[in-house]
This record gives structure tokens, C-alpha cells and sequence, in this order.
């Protein structure tokens, strides 16, 4: 893998359902991984940052994992509703010299009531 | 006013004018940024700039020029644009530049500006 890769592309699901989508990234010279959540008409807004291989993060019912070794990062979303409709992106910071985030292009996730 | 603001909303302009896009950010930040969405692509980084250097300029064209004079203002000053360069362009902070030892504090975006280009 080159680039941040994200799947899928787009995701509909029922209110309540769980989901999950996954980040892949080059596992070479990987330094942190950023998840932001981005809403129709306002800004991306940062969801977590992770360096560590193994890392576990949550924030009410969302939740990521970072596997450094294989190159992904997985975003589970617990129950969800319709306030989660909104774009999912991931992004790279790699120890390459670049001191710039690298971003996949996303996964858009509508929830039906 | 706290965060990152971003003006105008919505510009739409002809190749041949001049017009600048303006963002600043309230959060104490020394690092900014410009980045560009075009239709279903990834967001790309512009431009880079910390305590009012620019650090990182990511091949962009001239026909975009960008000016930090403090670390709490950037503008994209935009000049001669194809319609190619229709797109939704962001601002972003962050404490500090990325680096690769100790912690960083993620990015904060401005709400963009749609630009239109005839």
C-alpha cells in the first residue's frame, strides 16, 4: 500500500445498527494515525490520534484500533444514530521528513431513522 | 470567537480576477495550513506554514500564492485560476508542526471555502 486507503467508499445503515470501516497505510515509517469526522456544511472535527501499535481509543460509542505492524486502523461506530451521518476520514503522519497529515479520501456513512 | 474561520463562504470567480481567501484562527496555534478538496479526492495538502514560515509548499502552482503575516492569519491570494481549480479549499491549525517524537495535538479546519471558477 502507497497511499491511506479507506473502505468502503460509502455505507448506509439502519438506526441502531453497529458498523465499522477500516484505514489501510503503508506499515513502513508510520508514525501516528488521525481519525476526523467531517459533517455536511461544517469542519472536519478530530476524532482521535493514535501512535502505538495495539492502541485502543473511545469516545462515547465510537471507538478505533491501530495495528501499526499490518498497516489499518479500524473506526467501530456502537448503536448508530442519526447524528453520526457524516464523512469518516483517516490520515497519516509518516516519518518520512513530510510534517504533514496524509489523508485517505473517506467513508461517507448516512444512518436511516 | 474561538477556532478557525474561514472567508468567504462561497467565491466564484472568472479566470482573469484576482481574489484572496482569508482565515484565521483564535486557538494560540503556531502552525497553519492550506488544503484543497477536489470532487472525490482525498484532501491535498497546499501549503504548510509555522510562526509565520512556510515550511512546506506541495508543488502548487503559482497562479496560488500564499501569505502568513502573523501566526494567527493565513490568506490564499488567487490570481489567473483555471476551472480545474474549482474546488473546496480549507484552512487548518495546529499547536505546533508534526513531529515524530513526543505528542501532537490533531488539526483544526476552518468550514472551507466553495470555489467556482468560470
Amino acid at each position: 500500500i502507497l497511499n491511506v486507503e479507506q473502505s468502503p467508499q460509502s455505507l448506509h445503515v439502519q438506526e441502531g445498527d453497529s458498523t465499522n470501516f477500516t484505514c489501510s497505510f503503508p506499515s513502513s515509517n508510520f508514525y501516528a494515525l488521525h481519525w476526523y469526522r467531517w459533517e455536511t456544511a461544517k469542519s472536519p472535527e478530530a476524532l482521535f490520534v493514535m501512535t502505538l501499535n495495539g492502541d485502543e481509543k473511545k469516545k462515547g460509542r465510537i471507538s478505533a484500533t491501530l495495528n501499526t505492524k499490518e498497516g489499518y486502523s479500524y473506526l467501530y461506530i456502537k448503536g448508530s444514530q442519526p447524528e453520526d451521518s457524516a464523512t469518516y476520514l483517516c490520515a497519516t503522519l509518516m516519518d518520512t521528513g513530510r510534517r504533514a497529515l496524509t489523508f485517505g479520501s473517506g467513508t461517507r456513512l448516512q444512518v436511516q431513522p | 470567537e474561538t477556532g478557525v474561520t474561514q472567508t468567504p463562504r462561497h467565491l466564484v470567480m472568472g479566470m482573469t480576477n484576482k481574489k484572496s481567501l482569508k482565515c484565521e484562527q483564535h486557538l494560540g496555534h503556531n502552525a497553519m495550513y492550506w488544503y484543497k478538496q477536489s470532487a472525490k479526492k482525498p484532501l491535498e495538502l497546499m501549503f504548510v506554514y509555522n510562526f509565520k514560515e512556510q515550511t512546506e509548499n506541495n508543488s502548487v502552482p503559482s497562479r496560488f500564492s500564499p501569505e502568513c503575516p502573523n501566526s494567527s492569519h493565513l490568506f490564499l491570494h488567487l490570481h489567473t485560476l483555471q476551472p480545474e481549480d474549482s474546488a473546496l479549499y480549507l484552512c487548518a491549525s495546529s499547536q505546533d508542526l508534526f513531529r515524530v517524537l513526543g505528542d501532537n495535538s490533531p488539526l483544526h479546519f476552518g468550514n472551507g471555502t466553495r470555489l467556482t471558477v468560470t
